[in-house]
């Protein structure tokens, strides 16, 4: 069975500071992941996803993540924040099988302060 | 291109009420979703289809209902409204498989009273 952990609910930040967002994953199959951001009041946005190419995926708004087998873990990174950031970010794995079904984290609120 | 498009934006149901959650794309994406999204949970998948005329249940169907008759619509049924079934919905397509990101439509924010 495919899960997703995020570790932390609500990070904060500088502007202008690094951001890291951490996201462990369980798959028993090799995994998809994916990265998504809900701006509020907003559906979500897909940032950026891993699909077995290259470990060091680049998506929009300067955001990355690098995926690490060895660690489970897909970490979303972004060197300098802005205001604009201010969101809440998911990380999601795919399921086994070919139906398309994504088992999401719990989300973490990222807060940006001037 | 209008997307994926949710409709109502909002709704407040008594209990015991019914309605119907409209969710329609225009991509021609076979795979179409449901799920809820409650504070601090992340995203839980309601029910699911890849394609017109299938459909399966996901993680938490209870007190849901959903039909596929056409590849751009897909609505999501509340037969008898809970106060659990508080909560905001999102729809989402893709094209087909497991590496394909989803497109969001824009959510229904349900209060159940």
């Amino acid at each position: 069975a495919q899960s997703v952990t995020q570790l932390g609910s609500h990070v904060s930040v500088s502007e202008g500071a690094l951001v890291l967002l951490r996201c462990n994953y369980s798959s028993s199959v090799p995994p998809y992941l994916f990265w998504y951001v809900q701006y509020p009041n907003q559906g979500l946005q897909l940032l950026l996803k891993y699909t077995s190419a290259a470990t060091l995926v680049k998506g929009i708004n300067g955001f990355e993540a690098e995926f690490k087998k060895s660690e489970t873990s897909f970490h979303l990174t972004k060197p300098s924040a802005h205001m604009s950031d201010a969101a809440e970010y998911f990380c999601a794995v795919s399921g086994s099988g070919n139906t398309g079904k994504l088992i999401f984290g719990q989300g973490t609120t990222l807060q940006v302060k001037p | 291109n209008a997307g994926v498009t949710q409709t109502p934006k909002f709704r407040i149901l008594k209990i015991g009420q019914s309605m119907t959650l409209q969710c329609t794309q225009d991509m021609n994406h076979n795979y179409m979703y449901w799920y809820r999204q409650d504070p601090g949970m992340g995203l839980k998948l309601i029910y699911y289809s890849v394609g017109a005329g299938i459909t399966d249940k996901g993680e938490v169907p209870n007190g849901y209902n959903v039909s596929r008759s056409t590849t751009e619509d897909f609505p999501l049924r509340l037969e008898l409204a809970a106060p659990s079934q508080t909560s905001v919905y999102f729809c989402a397509s893709t094209l087909q498989g497991r590496n394909y990101g989803y497109t969001f439509g824009s959510g229904t924010r349900l209060t159940v009273v």
